[in-house]
Formats: structure tokens, sequence, C-alpha cells
């Protein structure tokens, strides 16, 4: 079956942009979860959503948002974009539960600020 | 914030056995121990996970102290294609999901 797919893979934009970046799901999973990862701060966990609504949220400000639609994709906005937002953004999905099930990864968008 | 934490480095010889350790004191007694491994511009990749007792797959065998506090993650005859970051996952005190700073493995010939 296909495994996760993340849209677009590579991107360029300047401060105070806005980024709006999406998560196709393996089929059947309901679960999905977006994290950052730079080089300085590793692997970050961002938010989780589940059946369309936010079930975990962690450390970032409020420029952050995501959402799930009825069809388990999901989509991740930046606004008001600042040069430490460069990173690799990668979804995961999963059938239920963060800690109790298997997290299938995508290959991530890469987003560049300048 | 988190609470797993791994040693920064690792080095093993091709053909040897690697022991990652991990301590992830705020696993509460329901939720597992996950471990996933990143290659390079790669998304991490699941290896193994566990409850309570020690497990075993195609890819490596994983022992959890009795408390459950920390584990170990063996990967039995290291290659060069097991050079990657490699990262337990716990659950810190908020809830918030954990991925640790992952240990970098280096397979040397």
């Amino acid at each position: 079956k296909a495994g996760v797919t993340q849209t677009p893979r590579y991107l360029i934009k300047t401060r105070g942009q806005q980024v709006t970046l999406s998560c196709s799901p393996i089929s059947g999973h309901r679960s999905v979860s977006w994290y950052q990862q730079t080089p300085g701060q590793g692997l970050q966990f961002l938010f989780e959503y589940f059946s369309e609504t936010q079930r975990n949220k962690g450390n970032f400000p409020g420029r952050f948002s995501g959402r799930q639609f009825s069809n388990s994709r999901s989509e991740m906005n930046v606004s008001t974009l600042e040069l430490g937002d460069s990173a690799l953004y990668l979804c995961a999905s999963s059938l239920g539960d963060l800690l109790t099930g298997e997290l299938f990864f995508g290959e991530g968008s890469r987003l560049t600020v300048l | 914030d988190a609470k797993t934490t791994q040693p920064t480095s690792m080095d093993c010889a091709e053909g040897r056995a690697a022991n990652l350790p991990c301590n992830h004191s705020t696993i509460s007694g329901n939720e597992y121990v996950y471990w996933y491994r990143q290659i390079h511009s790669q998304g991490p990749q699941y290896i193994i996970h566990g409850l309570k007792n020690n497990e075993t797959n195609e890819m490596a065998s994983l022992i959890i102290t009795e408390d459950r506090k920390s584990s170990t993650l063996i990967l039995p005859h290291a290659t060069l294609r097991d050079t990657a970051v490699y990262y337990c996952i716990g659950r810190s005190n908020d809830y918030k999901l954990s991925f640790g700073a992952g240990t970098t493995v280096t397979v040397r010939a």
C-alpha cells in the first residue's frame, strides 16, 4: 500500500510570508502528527490530529497551526515566517494513539526561509 | 518537557553488537517504548517496540528494565547500513510526545 506522502518536498520562502504543507496518510490511518527537525533542536513534536481534532500540541508559537480533513489528510500552516523556521517538516500517520501505534513517516518537506 | 535521554553518539565495528541505551523515566504503565532510526535525508523508520517484556524482531532486540524507566536497543550484528540516528520515544509529564535527541551510531568497517 502507498506510504505517507508529503508535498511539496522542497520550497523556498521569504521572511514574513506564510506556507502550507500537506500530508496524505496511509489509507485507513486516522492519526496524523507533525514534527519539525533542525540541526540544532533535533526532532520536535508540533501537533497531532485524530479524526479532524487536534489531540496533542507541542511547544510552538501560535504561528504554527494545522488541520485535518474528513479523509484524514492534514495540512500545517506557518504564518509570518522567520529565518528560524527553516527546517525539515515531517508528518507521520498511525492507526491510533501516538504512543501505542507504530508511526509511519513521510520523506518530509524541506522549507528554506530567506 | 522531554524526559528521554540518550547518549549523543556511539561507534560500532561492523559485525559486532551495538547496545543503545535510553532513559524514559516518565513512561506510564500502559504505554509502549518505541525505537526509530533515521538515515540521512529520510523520514524516521520504525525498528521495534515493547511494553514490559523483552522483544526481538528481524532488525533488533529490545531490553526493558523491570521498572520500565530505561531500555536498551541491541543491533546484534551491525552493518554499515545501520549507520543512522536512533531515537527512543517517550512521553513527558504533560503528555507531549518526546523524541529525545537521538544517538548517532556510526558503524565502521
